[in-house]
C-alpha cells in the first residue's frame, strides 16, 4: 500500500515558466514533509519541507504548499529553468517517526 | 551540517560474490542512518535503518543486511549476490532535525 504517491511520472515546461508538483499521501500520522531533487547517478538532495502546522512555505524559486484535509501537497518552481531537470520525490514522516515514506518520483524536464 | 561518505562509487561484481559497501557520516553524533536501494527508472526503497549501535530495522526480507559497528559507520553486506541486487545505493543520515541527508551512492552491477 502506496502511502505517498506522485501521481505523474513526468512533467515537461518551458523555460520561465512554472512547474507544479503533486503529491498526495493516505496516512493522517504524516506530520512533516519533504521535497528532495535527484540528479542521474547522485544522491537526492533536501530541497525543501513544510510542518503539518503551515500550509504554504516558500524558498526562493521554491514553494511547497500543503492542503492537510486533502491529503495533498504540492511543489511550485518559479521560473523553471533547466538545470532544475531532474527527479523530485515528496516525503512524508510521522511524528516522532525514524524513518520517511518517499513517493515514486516526478520526472522534471525543462525545455530552453 | 552532516556529511555522508560512502565508496565505491561504482562496482561490478559476479552472482554469488560477497558485497560490502561502507557508509561513514560527519559532522553529527548519534545520527539515524540508512540504506535505499534505487532500481532502474524506480523510486527509493528503504532498506535498512538504525538508530544507534548495532541496532538495525530491515524493511524487506531480501539477501542483504546491514551493521552498524561505530556510532558514524553503517555498512550493507551480502554473502552471495544475485542479479537482482543490482542497482543504485544510497545511504543518509538525520540528526536532531527532520532531513536526510544523501550520499553521493554506489552504482552496483552483478553480472
Amino acid at each position: 500500500d502506496q502511502q505517498v504517491k506522485q501521481n505523474s511520472p513526468s512533467l515537461s515546461v518551458q523555460e520561465g515558466r512554472i512547474s507544479i508538483l503533486n503529491c498526495d499521501y493516505t496516512n493522517s500520522m504524516f506530520d512533516y514533509f519533504l521535497w528532495y531533487k535527484k540528479y542521474p547517478a547522485e544522491g537526492p538532495t533536501f530541497l525543501i519541507s513544510i510542518s503539518s502546522i503551515k500550509d504554504k512555505n516558500e524558498d526562493g524559486r521554491f514553494t511547497v504548499f500543503l492542503n492537510k484535509s486533502a491529503k495533498h501537497l504540492s511543489l511550485h518552481i518559479v521560473p523553471s529553468q533547466p538545470g532544475d531537470s531532474a527527479v523530485y520525490f515528496c516525503a512524508a514522516l510521522e511524528a516522532a517517526g525514524n524513518k520517511l515514506t518517499f513517493g515514486g518520483g516526478t520526472r522534471v524536464l525543462v525545455k530552453p | 551540517s552532516q556529511t555522508i561518505h560512502q565508496w565505491p562509487a561504482t562496482l561490478v561484481q559476479p552472482v554469488g560474490s560477497p558485497l560490502s559497501l561502507e557508509c561513514t557520516v560527519e559532522g553529527t553524533s548519534n545520527p539515524n542512518l540508512y540504506w535505499y536501494r534505487q532500481a532502474a527508472g524506480r523510486g527509493l526503497q528503504l532498506l535498512f535503518y538504525s538508530v544507534g549501535i548495532g541496532q538495525i530495522s530491515s524493511e524487506v526480507p531480501q539477501n542483504l543486511s546491514a551493521s552498524r559497528p561505530q556510532d558514524r559507520q553503517f555498512i550493507l553486506s551480502s554473502k552471495k549476490l544475485l542479479l537482482s541486487d543490482s542497482g543504485f545505493y544510497l545511504c543518509a543520515g538525520r540528526d536532531v532535525s527532520y532531513e536526510q541527508y544523501f550520499g553521493p551512492g554506489t552504482r552496483l552491477t552483478v553480472t
